[in-house]
């Protein structure tokens, strides 16, 4: 199966600064990364996904950044506020088994300080 | 637009009681559906998934089981509970066939065993 590692941990920042968060997988078969982000007391919202034919995607604030040689995959949040606040969570999928098992990391608690 | 309902919204249950969580979707026809359980403060870890009407597929065992009784229906549910089965459960949906590895979760159930 795939396993997907996520750090930090926890990063806490400074606003307008940018955050990092990184993860790495283990199945070559893997060929779509998403990234949820997900806020005390609600459900995980998908914020941005990359699939294997891209090496870089960006939607406004949020790159998301493909190395498949590496296995590596990260998310960057440019000019951070304080609503960028939550938990992320990186995730993996080989779409090509058409099972839907999507692997979660464990986790980045994002905190953005005024 | 499609929406995604899960009942109830939280629970509080005794240790060896028997439960059932339900998750409808709206909007969407024959969706790949799916269940998640999220400790507190834990990564997200798939449980089951259903492609279509009385397919049922697991990914973990947790002492739980799942149904899909209706195209738009999918059920969690279990005879007896443990205390270890607290946390935040979450259906999921995506599109069957291409594009369906981009998975949306419901609001989620929290449950508490005492």
């Amino acid at each position: 199966g795939e396993q997907v590692e996520q750090l930090p941990s926890i990063l806490r920042v400074q606003e307008r600064s940018s955050a990092s968060i990184n993860c790495t997988y283990e199945n070559s078969a893997s060929n779509y990364f998403p990234w949820y982000k997900q806020e005390p007391g609600e459900n995980p919202k998908l914020i941005i996904d990359i699939r294997s034919n891209m090496e870089r995607k960006q939607i406004q604030g949020l790159i998301v950044l493909l190395d498949k040689k590496a296995k590596r995959f990260s998310l960057h949040i440019t000019d951070t506020q304080p609503a960028d606040s939550a938990m992320y969570f990186c995730a993996a999928s080989n779409t090509g088994a058409n099972t839907g098992k999507l692997t979660f990391g464990h986790g980045t608690i994002l905190r953005v300080h005024p | 637009a499609q929406t995604i309902h899960q009942w109830p919204v939280a629970e509080i249950k005794a240790v060896g009681s028997p439960l059932s969580l339900g998750c409808t979707i709206k909007g969407k026809s024959s969706p790949n559906l799916y269940w998640y359980w999220q400790a507190t403060g834990g990564t997200l870890q798939q449980l089951f998934y259903s492609i279509t009407v009385g397919q049922v597929e697991s990914v973990v065992q947790l002492n739980l089981s799942a149904s899909r009784p209706k195209d738009d229906q999918f059920i969690l549910s279990t005879e007896k509970l443990l205390l270890s089965h607290s946390g935040f459960y979450l259906c999921a949906w995506s599109l069957r066939g291409g594009g369906q590895d981009t998975q949306y979760f419901g609001p989620g159930t929290r449950l508490l065993v005492l």
